[in-house]
């Protein structure tokens, strides 16, 4: 199937703490995962991507878990800050190269408190 | 870089009009991608463009939804009749390979 469920719908975390997304997916064709942020007014803008090869990839205070076995894979946010406040979305697909086909997740309110 | 560009940001309409979306997605990218984002469903893909072709359109709601790229810098999302339940945030988003880049989305209320 190509459902990409996405865990919690929001979160509130005080400024410095971790920021913790989860997603599930059930289609072990996928290949491609990447995390999309998007704040009130904008489109979403990629965030970060991984792909099944490795089992995790930071950039900056932002990394990325990926458990091939469970098919699950989570975004951290280190040191959260306010300017974090967005809504993030993870997605999925068979890339070949491509962003066609991508499944979004549902997203995720970050709200990070002064 | 400009960044993909979307007009316009802002439509109200009253049902049973036409309303025409417009897009420049980035240049040199030869993907083009229409997708529509609600509360309900999030975001969904409409229809994906490469090398100015259609090439899925299955996620067009209904025939009152078309969409055109008649070149590589432009393209077009119509809907004719628009509907209430149409009323969304429709954003194109361009790539070439790496990360899909998406413009700042035009808000549709229809009423």
């Amino acid at each position: 199937q190509q459902q990409v469920k996405q865990s919690p719908q929001s979160l509130i975390v005080q400024k410095g703490g971790i920021s913790i997304i989860n997603c599930a997916y059930e289609n072990t064709a996928f290949d491609y995962f990447p995390w999309y942020q998007q704040f009130p007014g904008k489109g979403p803008a990629l965030l970060i991507a991984i792909r099944p090869d490795v089992s995790e990839k930071k950039e900056g205070r932002f990394t990325i878990s990926f458990n091939k076995s469970a098919k699950q894979f989570s975004l951290h946010i280190m040191d959260s800050q306010p300017g974090d406040s967005a809504t993030y979305f993870c997605a999925a697909n068979r890339s070949g190269g491509s962003n066609y086909k991508l499944t979004f997740g549902k997203g995720t309110l970050l709200t990070v408190n002064p | 870089d400009a960044g993909v560009i979307q007009s316009p940001r802002h439509e109200v309409t009253e049902m049973g009009q036409e309303v025409t979306l417009r897009c420049k997605p980035i240049s040199g990218h030869n993907s083009l991608f229409w997708y529509r984002q609600t509360m309900m469903r999030g975001l969904e893909l409409l229809i994906y463009f490469n090398n100015n072709v259609p090439i899925d359109d299955s996620g067009m709601p209904e025939d009152r939804f078309s969409a055109k790229m008649p070149n590589a810098s432009f393209s077009t999302l119509k809907i004719q009749p628009s509907e209430p339940r149409d009323s969304a945030v429709y954003f194109c988003a361009s790539s070439l390979t790496g990360g899909m880049y998406f413009g700042p989305g035009t808000r549709l209320t229809v009423t």
